[in-house]
């Protein structure tokens, strides 16, 4: 099994839309949990991190939920601008010499 | 953000040769990591890059396939020896800052291993 699960998609979702998508990890001891943005043939970029409580950046909301092991990602008002491939992001420990273990990504495409 | 180059950002090379990929980072990265992404894959680490002594592996990679340098606190280098179509891959270099976790990435190398 995977460290982290991410459905690959495409998400195809009209320009304005909401959508949503998860990823699941497998280890119950992982500490810090991140989205990173990775767009056609550039590199990963950090989009927010996911914080316990839940968290919002502007049209971005994350979430998790630690007893059933997944966080998710939630884009509201989507731009044309949002198509990229959306990765999943674990550390396993609190210091900060923790390994990220990276999902294969979900692809999200915005359509006019 | 971190400032990550990396040179050169693509390469064609033959079966049998070596690339050395070179990283350079901005003063205020401590940790230094070396990524491989195959089309449609997650990013896989290859190795932690540590200064001045001898980087730490991660398993499935070994020192002599994929040597690795970093003589100092912002310069890194990965090599790729004896090259097969297989290694053909996006190779990433990555750096965190101390005390910080995001992690921040190089535009990373296109290799194609013909």
């Amino acid at each position: 099994r995977k460290e982290v699960e991410q459905d690959p998609g495409p998400f195809n979702v009209p320009e304005g839309a909401t959508v949503a998508f998860n990823c699941t990890y497998s280890n119950s001891a992982s500490q810090s949990f991140f989205w990173y943005r990775q767009d056609c043939r550039k590199e990963p970029k950090l989009l927010m991190s996911v914080y316990s409580s839940g968290n919002e950046d502007g049209r971005f909301t994350a979430q998790l939920n630690r007893a059933s092991q997944y966080i998710s990602l939630l884009i509201r008002d989507s731009k044309l601008s949002d198509s990229a491939t959306y990765l999943c992001v674990v550390k396993g420990t609190t210091d900060s010499w923790g390994k990220f273990q990276f999902g294969a990504g979900t692809q999200v495409v915005v359509t006019p | 953000s971190a400032v990550i180059s990396q040179k050169p950002s693509r390469d064609i090379c033959q079966r049998g040769t070596s690339l050395t990929i070179q990283c350079q980072v901005d003063s205020q990265v401590t940790m230094m990591f070396w990524y491989r992404q195959q089309p449609g894959q997650s990013l896989t680490l290859i190795a932690t890059a540590n200064q001045g002594s001898e980087a730490t592996y991660e398993s499935g990679f070994v020192i002599d396939k994929f040597p690795i340098s970093r003589p100092n606190l912002t310069f890194s280098t990965l090599t790729v020896s004896n090259m097969s179509p297989e290694d053909s891959s996006i190779y990433l270099c990555s750096g965190r800052r101390d005390g910080q976790e995001t992690q921040y990435f190089g535009p990373g190398t296109r290799l194609l291993v013909l």
